[in-house]
């Protein structure tokens, strides 16, 4: 079946140490995003990707990184420069297409926990 | 710059209507989604309008849009305990693929 495949479930971070959460997908999409998830926060922007090998930050993209190096893949890392970084992380895919706007997929998501 | 607001919170009893409501800022060409997220899991796309309809029907789910005062609602027929969630509306502009997402209505569904 095709899908958005986010791992690992559950992450936990040291104090200092840079975590990349995965995000693959077979849909066959050209956009991907990166979400962030706070209680009573709704979702934040943290990156996007329309092409392979170019990407875009979003509303909230300080201490994280990104790579789009394959159409499937769009890893996020979460740097030691992010103070703040447990939340909920949720990663999507769409086609763009000129003209009309297409939906959003997302995966599962990542709870990312400081230890 | 967009904004998209929605109402926190929403109970109801089971076989109840549920209205779900959602405003959002001023754009020409606009799509708005809605999407569902149960707890501990990502968002399921439940259904979407472009901002020249009106209305929308899918099965129990009836969007219906006021374009003068940019209001949007998500009304569930016959509502049951499976459809407790959080409900997101969600702003796109046409020809830009990023959301602004609304903060959630939680909605709690009671037997």
């Amino acid at each position: 079946d095709g899908g958005i495949t986010q791992s690992p479930k559950y992450l936990f971070r040291k104090e200092g140490q840079n975590v990349t959460l995965s995000c693959e997908q077979n849909l066959n999409h050209d956009a991907m995003y990166w979400y962030r998830q706070d209680p009573g926060q709704g979702l934040r922007l943290i990156y996007y990707s329309q092409i392979v090998n170019d990407f875009q930050k979003g509303d909230i993209a300080e201490g994280y990184s990104v790579s789009r190096e394959k159409k499937e893949s769009f890893p996020l890392t979460v740097t030691s420069a992010q103070k703040n970084p447990t939340a909920f992380y949720l990663c999507a895919s769409s086609i763009p297409r000129q003209g009309s706007n297409q939906p959003q997929h997302f995966g599962d998501g990542t709870r990312l926990s400081i230890l | 710059g967009e904004d998209v607001e929605q109402s926190l919170f929403l109970s109801v009893r089971e076989g109840d209507s549920s209205v779900i409501n959602c405003t959002y800022t001023d754009s020409s060409s606009t799509y708005l989604y809605w999407y569902k997220q149960e707890p501990g899991a990502g968002l399921q796309l439940l259904t979407y309008i472009f901002s020249n309809m009106d209305m929308k029907q899918d099965q129990r789910l009836t969007v219906l849009l006021n374009k003068k005062d940019k209001h949007l609602s998500l009304r569930i027929a016959d509502t049951q305990t499976g459809d407790s969630a959080i409900y997101f509306c969600a702003e796109s502009i046409l020809g830009y693929s990023t959301l602004t997402f609304g903060k959630g209505t939680m909605l709690l569904v009671s037997p």
